[in-house]
Parts: structure tokens; sequence; C-alpha cells
């Protein structure tokens, strides 16, 4: 079964409204969390690594005020796109690592349309 | 800084035939793990296969194998009696084995397997 589930799989959301997009580690308490934007066709983009507990840290030219990462509990990372823009329109991923470090678990995804 | 890269944006195979997938990556660690995952229509990412660099013995999964070449810094993936449900994007990633575990894909490479 699903080792992380993403939550919604799809929303669509007018200019300038904030949308929330959740995943939650199902299997194990994830102490880190990875989210990534892909663009279509192309690869996946590493946006943030959420870390349970402290601040996320942001890969460069990552908008942190834009792109709000809470990771408050073992199970639980949400990304809160904020002001949303029709730029902002993407395919977003989240991922967790297994209790060895050594595998990545994604979410489904969740496809934003920003109108 | 590490890098993936992917030379071949789109191949396509018959059914039951084999393909190879090109993949290089540069780095100047001496161990980490290599991965191929893959995408599928519904865009969940699915691990393929996985190497770790102090092995020397390729990593073999059913129908998919990999050509480790440390040296070369080469990761090819071979997928033998190709199946419809092979049909899908193919991303090669690279990850340390400390520090904080970040991914590195490449830029994909689209499968299609024909009837």
């Amino acid at each position: 079964g699903a080792v992380v589930s993403q939550h919604p799989s799809w929303v669509i959301c007018k200019s300038g409204t904030s949308v929330k997009i959740e995943c939650r580690s199902l299997d194990f308490q994830a102490t880190t969390m990875f989210w990534y934007r892909q663009f279509p066709k192309q690869s996946l983009m590493l946006m943030a690594t959420s870390n349970e507990g402290s601040k996320a840290t942001y890969e460069q030219g990552v908008e942190k005020d834009k792109f709000l990462i809470n990771h408050a509990s073992l199970t639980l990372s949400t990304l809160t796109v904020t002001s949303a823009h029709p730029e902002d329109s993407s395919f977003y991923i989240c991922s967790e690592l297994d209790r060895a470090d050594t595998e990545a678990f994604f979410g489904q995804g969740t496809r934003l349309t920003v109108v | 800084a590490q890098t993936v890269t992917q030379s071949q944006p789109e191949m396509s195979v018959q059914e039951a035939e084999t393909v190879t997938l090109s993949c290089t990556y540069d780095t100047s660690e001496n161990n980490y793990y290599l991965f191929w995952y893959k995408q599928p229509p519904s865009r969940q990412m699915i691990l393929v296969i996985r190497q770790e660099a102090y092995k020397q013995q390729n990593a073999t999964e059913n129908r998919f194998s990999v050509n480790f070449q440390k040296a070369a810094k080469s990761f090819s993936l071979k997928i033998s009696d190709s199946q419809l449900g092979d049909t899908a994007m193919y991303f090669c990633a690279f990850r340390t084995t400390s520090g904080t575990y970040k991914y590195i894909f490449g830029t994909g490479t689209r499968l299609k397997v024909l009837a």
C-alpha cells in the first residue's frame, strides 16, 4: 500500500488565493520530507527540504514567503502556496525517506491550476 | 556539485524486445546511491531499481537490470521483454549517503512500448 498520501490530487484556485497541499506519512514517522515541483514534460525540481520541528530549508530561487512549508508533526508536512498566480500552476510532489534513509517514497502528486 | 544527465529524451521499443536507457552523472563523492524511477501517466513516481556505489555487482530486479560503471560514472537501465505497461517517463537519480539526502534527478527519458 501507499507509504505517502498526498492530498488533494488536483485543485483549481483563483488568482490571489492560497492553497494548502498535505503530505502524510502512513507507514512510519518521517523526520524529513521533500517538496518538488514538476513542469510539464520536465524533471522534478527540488523546492525545499522539510524537517519536523524546524524551519524548512529552501533551494536557491524558491521564495520561502510564497511557498510556506510546515512540518509540525512526524506524519504531516504541508505546502501552502500563498497569493497564487497562474505561473504557480504546476504539479507538486512530496516524498519522504524510508527508515534506513536509503529509499524515497513519493506522494501521488497534486496538480495545481490557478485561474 | 552533482549532476545527472540523460541524453535520450524519447525512445521506443517493440513489445517483448529489449531497450537500454542511458544515464551519466558527475560527483566527487566515493559512496552514493543511484536510482531509476518510473513515472507512468498517473504521474506516481515508482522505484524501479537501486544501486549502491560501493557494490560492484550490478543490481537486478526481474526484467530490469543496470550496467553500473563507476569509473565512467555511467548507470544505464536495461529493460528486457518490454511490456506495454513499461510505457512511462524514466528518471535517473543520484543521492549521497550523508548530509541532506537530497535527490538529484536527470531530465528523464520518455519510453514508449509499441504493440
